[in-house]
């Protein structure tokens, strides 16, 4: 089982805060990720990290900004937060495995901004 | 450009047998990943497939065709528990620097 862990689970917060959601894992990983999904949509990939000091964007333009000081932790910040970031997000690690690279994925935050 | 495409919803009936399927179009394969993910859940690791053919791993199997860009995941003895969606993800070296692009996931309803 792997050991992944977000926090907060839920978070309802107003517009114009600043918050951050976390990420840890255990497994020594170098590469994690962050995802957002709506409701019966697809996990779209916003940013990603090859390890220590490397971040880099994903598919999804995205406001949010992240950071990777330390192996196990993957911060996602957003400065600003607005309605239309009101999603679930989704963080995410593997190891840099060759082509059977797999990602184990953390349970994930439900934020909703008002 | 990268699609996958994968039906919304399938209907089963418990201990029967549902193939998922799934197309996709990429630039750079290089990997074919079936994922579960049950309701506000995280999405869980299910099977694998770089090569064409059949991969089984107890009641699941997943099957690969690099030249059709197909893939079908298959369950058998249906359970109750299989109700979750079944998200396709493709790596994709062409446009995603070998990231994973997922398709918008097949829920899947089983009942008694």
């Amino acid at each position: 089982e792997a050991d992944i862990y977000q926090t907060p689970r839920y978070l309802v917060i107003g517009t114009g805060k600043k918050i951050t959601l976390e990420c840890s894992q255990t497994m020594g990983h170098d590469k994690m990720y962050w995802y957002q999904q709506d409701p019966g949509m697809e996990l779209h990939l916003i940013h990603y990290s090859y390890g220590v000091n490397s971040t880099e964007k994903g598919d999804l333009s995205s406001e949010s900004t992240v950071s990777r000081i330390r192996t196990e932790h993957f911060p996602l910040t957003l400065e600003s937060a607005r309605p239309s970031h009101t999603s679930q997000y989704l963080c995410a690690s593997s190891v840099l495995a060759g082509v059977k690279e797999t990602q184990y994925f953390g349970p994930g935050t439900r934020l909703l901004v008002l | 450009g990268q699609n996958i495409d994968q039906p919304t919803e399938m209907t089963a009936t418990e201990g029967a047998i549902v193939q998922i399927n799934c197309t996709y179009q990429t630039s750079g394969f290089n990997g074919l990943f079936w994922y579960q993910q049950h309701a506000g859940e995280a999405p869980t690791f299910l099977s694998y497939n770089v090569l064409d053919g059949l991969e089984e791993k107890g009641r699941f199997s997943s099957f690969l065709s690099r030249s059709k860009g197909y893939s079908y995941l298959l369950l058998k003895e249906l359970q109750m528990k299989d109700s979750a969606s079944y998200l396709c993800a493709v790596r994709d070296w062409g446009g995603s620097q070998g990231n994973l692009i997922f398709g918008k996931g097949t829920k899947l309803s089983v009942k008694p």
